[in-house]
């Protein structure tokens, strides 16, 4: 298995481009997030998936949208880059379960706005 | 309110001494607490976790231990090596449902040689 996989691994945007953080499961996991990590600031949940065709916000939602078409793939969407969307960006995915279970990530897509 | 406390947000010990660090959660329904270690430039993994029907667990140089009276959890590593310098994050699964998985904002730990 691969686990998690997130492309790109690194981008460079201009102020006002959009684009589309790639992120794969091949665990078969149900729930799937995004985090962001700024210095000093841990991981900050953008958006959640708890399975195909169901997503909700998580704390800093603003500016990035996501779907989930299938149980594999969850991408992210800057709708129109902004310089404090720079960040390293983590998907990570986990399964479902009464009892809470334990997150994998990837390795994070570095991405900068100037 | 979203975050989960973690302390300190930073520690430096020498090596050979032991670490700790500290969560607050806020839901006295959680019943899922882990701890993940970040090294420079790598994803967060999974080092060590307990459910709440325990109250301590240990895995080789690292335990986490559990005070569900004072909501709080904390990650102990003993015999510090220069190896476990990192960064650490304790996390929250929420209710309803443990859909959100809130993580504290990090202590980065350094091991003097």
């Amino acid at each position: 298995n691969a686990g998690v996989t997130q492309t790109p691994k690194f981008q460079v945007l201009k102020t006002g481009q959009s684009m589309t953080l790639q992120c794969a499961q091949d665990m078969n996991h149900e729930y799937m997030s995004w985090y962001r990590q700024d210095p000093g600031m841990g991981l900050r949940l953008i958006h959640y998936s708890v399975g195909a065709g169901i997503t909700d916000q998580g704390e800093v939602p603003n500016g990035y949208n996501v779907s989930r078409s299938t149980t594999e793939d969850f991408p992210l969407r800057l709708l129109s880059a902004a310089p404090s969307q720079t960040s390293v960006y983590f998907c990570a995915s986990r399964r479902q379960g009464q009892e809470s279970q334990p997150q994998h990530f990837g390795d994070g897509t570095r991405l900068s706005i100037l | 309110g979203e975050n989960v406390e973690q302390h300190p947000s930073t520690l430096s010990v020498q090596e050979g001494d032991s670490a700790v660090i500290k969560c607050t959660y806020s839901d006295s329904a959680s019943n899922y607490f882990p701890w993940y270690k970040q090294e420079l430039g790598k994803r967060p993994q999974l080092i060590i976790d307990i459910r709440s029907n325990v109250g301590e667990k240990k895995d080789q140089r690292i335990a986490v231990t559990l005070n569900k009276t004072a909501k709080h959890f904390s990650l102990h590593i003993t015999e510090t090596q220069p190896e476990d310098s990192a960064v650490y994050f304790c996390a929250e699964p929420r209710r309803p449902g443990t859909y959100k998985y809130i993580f504290g904002t990090g202590t980065r730990l350094k091991v003097l040689a």
